[in-house]
């Protein structure tokens, strides 16, 4: 099962609402990852957690705060977010040692198109 | 720094044709790591193909082939017999050999194939 699940799969909301995204993967990876992707744009980092321990926090704004109870669970909850922050958010999960392996392929997922009105 | 450039931004085919895209990168490491993957309407991102520095071997899989060339800093894919199933944005991306999984990405090529 190569499959990392990401719901909801569209999300509208408020610059005052709160929510949360959520990601799960199966397949025993200990590395996971939140991307950002605008349209027509590469994906860009956001976090990396390796071990459930946040590793990379590419300079993101608080307002977007990671969590990763689990091996197998990342959520990124949000909160007075901006109409800038409308994107596509991808998750992705990789092998990883006691850091994650170089060069090791990431298996995404399909995404959750955010809108903030 | 690391960077990848994909020239391509749009590229349109009739069914059928062979199409290449092309990828070059740069980065100051000896060792490190490129990548090829799909992203079809869906938003899935789908891995193609890994290859590092150190392997210079030509792939073939199926209809997709891979020319990595380090002289030239170029890591170019091919699709032969293009279908409308190949209809996606392809992105080429590298990393490092840094202990963390940090990828960069291209600017992406959208290939729109014609019936």
């Amino acid at each position: 099962d190569t499959e990392v699940t990401q719901t909801p799969k569209h999300l509208v909301m408020g610059m005052t609402n709160k929510k949360s995204l959520k990601c799960e993967q199966h397949m025993g990876h200990r590395a996971m990852y939140w991307y950002k992707q605008k349209a027509k744009k590469p994906p860009e980092l956001m976090f990396v957690y390796s071990y459930e321990k946040l590793s990379i926090n590419e300079s993101v704004p608080s307002r977007f705060s990671p969590e990763c109870p689990n091996s197998s669970l990342l959520n990124l909850h949000l909160h007075a977010l901006q109409p800038e922050d409308s994107a596509l958010y991808l998750c992705a999960s990789s092998h990883g040692g006691p850091r994650v392996r170089a060069g090791t392929e990431a298996f995404f997922g399909q995404g959750t198109r955010l809108t903030v009105v | 720094a690391q960077k990848v450039t994909q020239a391509q931004t749009e590229i349109s085919v009739v069914e059928k044709e062979d199409v290449t895209l092309d990828c070059v990168y740069e980065t100051r490491d000896t060792t490190y790591y490129l990548f090829w993957y799909k992203q079809p309407p869906s938003g899935e991102l789908v891995f193609l193909i890994r290859r590092n520095s150190f392997d210079e071997q030509n792939e073939i899989s199926g209809r997709y082939s891979w020319n990595f060339q380090k002289s030239t800093s170029s890591f170019n894919f091919t699709i032969t017999a293009s279908q409308v199933v190949d209809s996606a944005v392809y992105f080429c991306a590298l990393s490092d050999s840094g202990g963390y999984q940090k990828v960069t990405f291209g600017t992406g090529t959208k290939l729109q194939v014609i019936p």
